[in-house]
């Protein structure tokens, strides 16, 4: 697609309920970011992958939350038991290969996730 | 742990003022320094990127490196209203892997 698109752009759920975050990254792009950004505070790292294979999840912040992106195109990020500290604006990005310094990441609009 | 520190401002200048921001980082391997600009409520988008010691220029924007210090710069000449944004400032270290970013400094140019 022409950008990164990222759906629902807002999820409100009850604390408990588990929910799954989308993202389709622009097309022909290899990796694949996902972040999560507090309000007045800069993109936190979660997750990334490389085609369809996770290259790094050391910001996953428990083992609530998990990703695929099992055929190296549209990426889910996973919560379960979703608790009042995950609400978050979640943000994928894409990148041509993940080391493209020219053009960086392209980020999708976010998905807003309330917990309540 | 790795990190990239930034004031949060907010950082105030007139119009047409040279804006100053600001970023350290800890990771001495850091290769790829990147400054993205964010509007209220939008997504980040990527103005600039530097990987060598010195400056580098794009139009208003002079990006500036100090390895040495571990401290990158980014600076906007003639700065008008539609600069007002937040900046962020992130961090690559080594060829691949994911992007460090800072907790952005909050700019506000006043007509």
């Amino acid at each position: 697609g022409a950008g990164v698109s990222q759906s629902p752009r807002y999820k409100v759920t009850k604390r408990g309920q588990d929910v799954a975050l989308r993202c389709d990254p622009i097309s022909g792009h290899v990796s694949l970011y996902w972040y999560r950004q507090a309000l007045g505070q800069g993109p936190e790292f979660l997750t990334y992958f490389n085609y369809e294979a996770q290259q790094d999840k050391s910001g996953l912040p428990n083992d609530r939350f998990s990703a695929e992106r099992p055929e190296g195109s549209i990426s889910t990020l996973t919560i379960q038991r979703t608790e009042q500290r995950d609400s978050a604006m979640y943000r994928c990005a894409s990148s041509l290969f993940s080391g493209d310094r020219v053009n960086g990441y392209t980020f999708g609009s976010g998905t807003r996730l309330t917990v309540v | 742990q790795k990190e990239v520190e930034q004031n949060s401002g907010p950082l105030s200048v007139p119009e047409g003022a040279i804006a100053s921001l600001n970023c350290t980082y800890s990771d001495r391997g850091s290769q790829s320094f990147f400054w993205y600009r964010q509007y209220s409520g939008k997504s980040p988008e990527l103005i600039m990127f530097i990987y060598s010691n010195g400056d580098k220029e794009d139009g208003r924007f002079t990006a500036q490196l100090n390895k040495a210090s571990q401290y990158v710069s980014l600076l906007i000449r003639d700065s008008q209203p539609s600069d007002s944004a937040t900046y962020l400032c992130a961090v690559k270290t080594g060829s691949q892997g994911n992007l460090i970013f800072g907790k952005g400094t909050k700019l506000s140019v006043k007509p």
